[in-house]
């Protein structure tokens, strides 16, 4: 079983669909991570959740809402996408916020 | 200001070549570096920490220069299967990530 597990891999949606991305990690870390990668650009960090507790939010569009129900569950709802979101989602854990943190494989977003 | 920037390269190199490359990075808070490897297509994945002293492991050895701001990463001995972008990474209280510098070994 792998550390981090993101589901759905691949998800396409239309621009007016509602959809969520989950991960959970068996780690028993403390912190988890959303980042969003677009194609030949570097990581954005999107949110992050220490303990549960929404600890940053990088000026994130409202149309992507998190959702952190405990420590090994993190969600990221998606609403009324535009095709510019199409991009590698990743979540990651990291025991604590000081400490490296590792990756699920992703799921590849395409928006329609 | 990027934190963290990279070359982007490409470094395209024979098998069993050394090759080098640093980044450099902005934020004097950051406490821990790290090396990450991302495949095509593929999650990062954690290639080594970066210890001030440097450190090695196996045939990579990463370097920190706190006067400076810049750490570097070298490959000894490439092989195939070294083929990948590499991604330098910054933390204080969250990872900053450069955009990547990627590598080919080429047989």
């Amino acid at each position: 079983e792998t550390g981090v597990t993101q589901t759905p891999r691949h998800l396409v949606m239309g621009m007016t669909n509602k959809k969520s991305l989950k991960c959970e990690q068996h780690l028993g870390h403390n912190a988890m991570y959303w980042y969003k990668q677009s194609a030949k650009k570097p990581l954005e960090l999107m949110f992050v959740y220490s303990l549960e507790e929404r600890v940053e939010n990088n000026s994130v569009p409202s149309r992507f809402s998190p959702e952190c129900p405990n420590s090994s569950h993190l969600f990221l709802h998606l609403h009324t996408l535009q095709p510019e979101d199409s991009a590698l989602y990743l979540c990651a854990s990291s025991e604590q916020r000081t400490t490296e943190a590792f990756f699920g494989q992703g799921t590849r977003l395409t928006v329609v | 200001r990027k934190e963290v920037e990279q070359d982007p390269g490409p470094f395209n190199v024979p098998e069993g070549a050394t090759v080098a490359f640093n980044c450099t990075y902005s934020n004097s808070a950051s406490q821990s570096f790290f090396w990450y490897r991302q495949d095509c297509r593929k999650e990062p994945k954690l290639l080594m920490s970066v210890y001030s002293s440097g450190n090695e492991d196996g045939r990579f050895t990463a370097q920190l220069n706190r006067a400076s701001q810049y750490i570097s990463l070298l490959i000894r001995d490439s092989k195939l299967s070294d083929s990948a972008t590499y991604l330098c990474v910054g933390r204080d209280y969250k990872l900053s990530f450069g955009a990547g510098t990627t590598v080919t070994v080429r047989a």
